[in-house]
């Protein structure tokens, strides 16, 4: 099993420019999240899903899209970058709850965007 | 508002004891997990404490305290590999949906 893998690795934007980072997980999880990480910060959720065909905002999701389409890939669409959105940029999935007991969340290698 | 506090930076020798604290003030609150990250690297998963008290997995336990908003990561018998950044984070219930703190920077030292 791959896990969870991220495309790209690395890119750099210029102001204006968009792109879509590609997630995919091969361990059939319900849940998805994108979070982005910024220097000597935690992680903050971008947008999620609890299923194919859905998506909801996270806390920081102005300026981002989302969609999933297929249940084992999470898209996430910059329409317009601009240098905020300058960031390592993580993907992760999760199985559904079971017992409450454990609620482990897989992460992806992350994608590093330079908006310049 | 979502908010975890923990501390920014500790150092401590080889073979020793650490202790990371995390509060934490959370509208609705289900379990606090701790994820490890090395430099360059995805966050990875150590524990989850949906209940109070004390869990153990191997060097390692994370305990809860419910009534103070409290929890804190214990690292035992410390290794040079055990430098990393800690971080704790608050599942929120829905969607298992986890606010993260800010993390903690733990140096190893000889």
């Amino acid at each position: 099993n791959a896990g969870v893998t991220q495309t790209p690795k690395f890119r750099v934007l210029k102001t204006g420019q968009s792109m879509t980072l590609l997630c995919a997980q091969d361990m059939n999880h319900e849940y998805m999240y994108w979070y982005r990480q910024d220097p000597g910060m935690g992680l903050r959720l971008i947008h999620y899903s609890v299923g194919e065909g859905t998506t909801a905002k996270g806390e920081v999701p102005d300026g981002y899209n989302v969609s999933r389409l297929k249940k084992q890939n999470f898209l996430l669409g910059l329409e317009s970058a601009a240098p905020s959105q300058t960031s390592v940029y993580f993907c992760a999935s999760s199985p559904l709850p079971s017992g409450g007991v454990n609620n482990e969340q897989f992460f992806g290698p992350g994608t590093r965007l330079t908006v310049l | 508002g979502q908010s975890l506090e923990q501390p920014s930076e500790v150092t401590a020798v080889e073979g020793a004891i650490v202790q990371i604290n995390c509060t934490y003030q959370t509208s609705g609150f289900y379990g606090l997990s701790w994820y490890q990250q090395h430099d360059g690297g995805a966050p990875t998963f150590l524990s989850y404490n949906a209940l109070d008290g004390l869990e153990e997995t191997g060097r390692f336990s994370s305990f809860l305290s419910r009534s103070d908003s409290y929890g804190y990561l214990l690292l035992q018998e410390l290794q040079m590999k055990d430098s990393a950044s800690y971080f704790c984070a608050a599942d929120t219930g829905t969607a298992s949906k986890l606010t993260f703190g800010t993390g903690t920077r733990l140096q190893v030292t000889l």
